[in-house]
This record gives C-alpha cells, sequence and structure tokens, in this order.
C-alpha cells in the first residue's frame, strides 16, 4: 500500500482566515480518522468516518471545523476563522474494517499567526 | 472513559543500555493496546499491538510489550538501545467497537552515545 497521504505538508495562515486539509487514505480502507495533536501533548480525537458518513464527532471540534468524505475515498478538513489555539499538527489515519490497528499520515502542521 | 497514563516526558538511556517506558491504562472493557513511535515532523508508526492472546507482543525494531491485567499496566521495553531509537513514543488504548485512541502524552527518547 502507499500509506497514507496528506496536503499540505505546513500551512502558515493569518487569525481568521479559513484553511482546508486535505488527506487520502489507504485505498481499501473504510475507516478514516482525524486527531489534534499540539506541541508536548500526544494526539487527541477529532472525528471518524465510515465509508462517507461521520459516524463520531469529539467535543473538541467545535462549530468552526468541518469534516467531509465525499464519496468514501478521500477527507477534508476545514476550519473557519482560524485562532491560535488552532495551531497544532492534525494527523489523518486510517482503517479497514476487521483490522484493529490505524495507520497515520504525515500529518498537517497549522501555524496560526 | 478511556485513558493513559506514562510518566516522565524526557528519557535518557545510554546506548546499549534497556529502554524501559511505562504505560498504565484505564479501561472498563477489555482494551486493545498499541505503542507508537512517531519521528520529528512525522507522524505515527505503529510499533506493537496487544487485542488478545499471548500477553507478550514483540513488535518491530526489536520492541516488546507485556500486558499485565493485574497492573492495568502495557510496558515497552527494548534490550539494547540504539541512536536510531531516539524519538517520541505514546501508548494509546481503545476497545472493541470503539472507534477512537486515547493517547498518552508521551516519553521522548534520547539516547547517549
Amino acid at each position: 500500500d502507499t500509506g497514507v497521504s496528506q496536503d499540505p505538508r505546513h500551512k502558515i495562515t493569518k487569525r481568521g482566515q479559513n484553511v482546508t486539509f486535505r488527506c487520502d487514505p489507504i485505498s481499501e480502507h473504510n475507516r478514516l480518522y482525524w486527531y489534534r495533536q499540539t506541541l508536548g501533548q500526544g494526539p487527541e480525537f477529532l472525528t471518524y468516518f465510515q465509508n462517507e458518513a461521520q459516524l463520531e464527532k469529539s467535543r473538541l471540534l467545535s462549530d468552526r471545523f468541518s469534516a467531509e468524505r465525499p464519496k468514501g475515498s478521500f477527507s477534508t478538513l476545514e476550519i473557519q476563522r482560524t485562532e491560535q489555539g488552532d495551531s497544532a499538527m492534525y494527523l489523518c489515519a486510517s482503517s479497514s474494517t476487521g483490522r484493529i490497528e490505524a495507520f497515520f499520515g504525515q500529518g498537517t502542521r497549522l501555524t496560526v499567526v | 472513559a478511556q485513558s493513559v497514563t506514562q510518566l516522565g516526558s524526557h528519557v535518557s538511556v545510554s546506548e546499549g543500555a534497556l529502554v524501559l517506558l511505562r504505560c498504565n491504562y484505564s479501561s472498563s472493557v477489555p482494551p486493545y493496546l498499541f505503542w507508537y513511535v512517531q519521528y520529528p515532523n512525522q507522524g505515527l508508526q505503529l510499533l506493537l499491538k496487544y487485542t488478545t492472546g499471548a500477553t507478550l507482543v514483540k513488535g518491530i525494531n526489536g520492541f516488546e510489550a507485556e500486558f499485565k491485567k493485574s497492573e492495568t499496566s502495557f510496558h515497552l521495553t527494548k534490550p539494547s538501545a540504539h541512536m536510531s531509537d531516539a524519538a517520541e513514543y505514546f501508548c494509546a488504548v481503545s476497545s472493541y467497537g470503539n472507534n477512537r485512541l486515547a493517547f498518552g502524552k508521551g516519553n521522548q527518547v534520547v539516547v547517549i552515545p
């Protein structure tokens, strides 16, 4: 498999701007996850898709955050009106039904200035 | 809710010495346990996992971990540290039917020549 791919790898944006990140999961994986990792912390769960359905959302996912997975393939995570507290590494992971482990992408590092 | 505790954010080990990283979990249901490694500005790579069965699990790069239910622990060990082991290590927990991983805060491992 080619692995989980995330784009961009780095994003610097001004406070108040909108940003969108993309994740391409491993091709046969039907499950997709987004996590956020701040400096010195472990990743924190944001949301989970099975195919195109968003089945679970963390309370961390405020109204400014929206995630989609059209057609059950790639996924996008959009943050509207970014704040400095949104600065973090955003990690995408995928897995398939029947497999316990999730495979992570290299992440998108967001810096809000 | 499930959670993981990793004590000691930074761990220094001499090259050739034993690596021991401690992980204690909290779970009201039988846990699935994982160790992931993260190199700078990279995503997470799975080292090993425990689901059921044998409590001593072997992973990549010479690492192994032992599940001890009575101690609610899943400590990671490697007999002889190598310079390439310098990275951040995360313990994580989930369970059957649970779609999210709960991570500890991580251990930054420094290998001293």
